[in-house]
């Protein structure tokens, strides 16, 4: 039973554009929510989180909102460059567990 | 120095092979992460050491065998392994507290052969 969903597998963006990567989860006990970025044949690189008592966090090109009435949560990047083109996992943490959802890869066209 | 390293970064074994994956990190983390990830798949963790001790063990089957001996040092023994447990074992660490941010490491490809 997946606790973390991201029912996008994949997205495509415009240099320029804006990405929004959507996350769904089941539990409501979840602390905080974190996303990842991933490279091929690189490990998962931190990018921001939130606590599940906030609504908005910014850092730069990125802000994570979250909805907890809608348990969800979702990833803005502003502007979208070719860089960012990579595997985006959400993830939450439950007590020391870090559980991943699937997993959306972001395709960036120059 | 933010970095998690591990070593090798490719391995292959025969199933009667005994073997070891090595993570270390000098970030002062107490806490450190055993994860599997399989092709198209998320990361899964495997195992949690807080403070040097096994905190959390995901139901691994005992051919995993982690070890942690110091806080900067995380091991993996693998014996008697299966070809469907040829994955990408990733390591990671964190300081402890709610909401820490796991920082991975490049992970190792494993293939059992």
């Amino acid at each position: 039973d997946q606790q973390v969903k991201q029912n996008s597998p994949s997205l495509s963006v415009q240099e320029g554009r804006i990405s929004i990567l959507n996350c769904d989860y089941t539990n409501s006990m979840f602390d905080y929510f974190l996303w990842y970025k991933k490279y091929p044949a690189e490990g998962p690189t931190f990018l921001i989180s939130i606590s599940s008592i906030k609504d908005k966090n910014e850092d730069g090109r990125f802000t994570v909102f979250l909805n907890k009435s809608a348990k969800h949560l979702s990833l803005h990047i502003v502007p979208s460059q070719p860089g960012d083109s990579a595997v985006y996992f959400c993830a939450a943490i439950y007590y020391d567990k870090v559980i991943f959802g699937p997993g959306t890869s972001l395709s960036v066209i120059p | 120095d933010t970095e998690v390293t591990q070593t090798p970064k490719h391995l292959v074994m025969g199933m009667t092979n005994k073997k070891s994956l090595k993570c270390e990190q000098h970030m002062g983390h107490r806490a450190m992460y055993w994860y599997k990830q399989k092709a198209k798949k998320p990361p899964e963790l495997m195992f949690v050491y807080s403070y040097e001790k096994l905190s959390i063990n995901e139901s691994v089957p005992s051919r995993f065998s982690p070890e942690c001996p110091n806080s900067s040092l995380l091991n993996l023994h693998l014996h008697a392994l299966q070809p469907e447990d040829s994955a990408l074992y990733l390591c990671a660490s964190s300081q402890l507290g709610q909401g820490a941010e796991q920082y991975f490491g490049p992970g190792t490809r494993l293939t059992v052969t």
